[in-house]
């Protein structure tokens, strides 16, 4: 699998948007991006996923740029709720045999 | 639908003794992942396993651990004879057999505490 590049720790304010970046120039044409969080030790939930195009749903947006070497993820009203730990990670979406690879992610620190 | 279930949630031992660890994968999945993360680390991928079969252990360290998935049942995750450093918390993912994107969903997850 591709590697992944996140900063170790972010902060946002409750209710502002968070803005989760993440490096993946090693991408392969047939490669998703995933991302999952994994609040205080849970298991990890899973997010959002996409290939190109930018992809939204209940919880997140996902934006991948157009070489698609990188992407955001979106966390549009934040909430206290939604300071866990995130990860983006590269995988092909069409193997049920390909596991997860989680690399540092990203501290999200959500304050009041 | 009831998610992944793991049990025990929590679980002590003492050095040398025997760790199960058990895995219901949600209803209709048939596949069944274990990751390892030990403290203040990321989550390792130890083995990939379908009903009645290991498909990927490459995770695995190569003594006193084994999965299986029985035909009926749960999936066990076994610890032999356990030592301090594999204290850690051990998760649990299924994903369907089909399906586009196979994204895996994960269980509470089993903390060991090897004294």
């Amino acid at each position: 699998d591709a590697k992944t590049t996140q900063p170790p720790s972010m902060d946002c304010a409750e209710g502002r948007a968070a803005n989760l970046p993440c490096n993946h120039s090693t991408i392969s044409g047939n490669e998703y991006v995933y991302w999952y969080r994994q609040i205080h030790s849970q298991g990890p939930q899973y997010i959002i996923h996409g290939l190109k195009n930018n992809e939204t749903n209940e919880m997140a947006s996902l934006i991948i740029t157009e070489d698609r070497k990188s992407s955001t993820l979106i966390l549009p009203h934040a909430t206290l709720r939604d300071t866990a730990v995130y990860y983006c990670i590269v995988r092909v979406a069409y193997d049920a045999g390909n596991m997860l690879t989680f690399g540092g992610g990203t501290r999200l620190m959500v304050k009041p | 639908n009831a998610g992944v279930m793991q049990n025990p949630r929590h679980l002590v031992r003492r050095r040398g003794q025997e760790a199960r660890l058990r895995c219901s994968p949600m209803k209709g999945h048939s596949h069944v992942y274990w990751y390892r993360q030990l403290p203040e680390e990321g989550l390792k991928f130890m083995v990939y396993l379908q009903k009645e079969n290991i498909i990927d252990e490459s995770g695995m360290p190569k003594e006193r651990f084994s999965a299986e998935f029985p035909k009926e049942g749960p999936s066990i995750l076994r610890i032999q004879q356990v030592v301090r450093g594999d204290s850690a918390a051990y998760f649990c993912a299924s994903s369907p057999l089909s399906g586009v994107y196979n994204e895996q969903f994960f269980g509470p997850g089993t903390r060991l505490t090897v004294l």
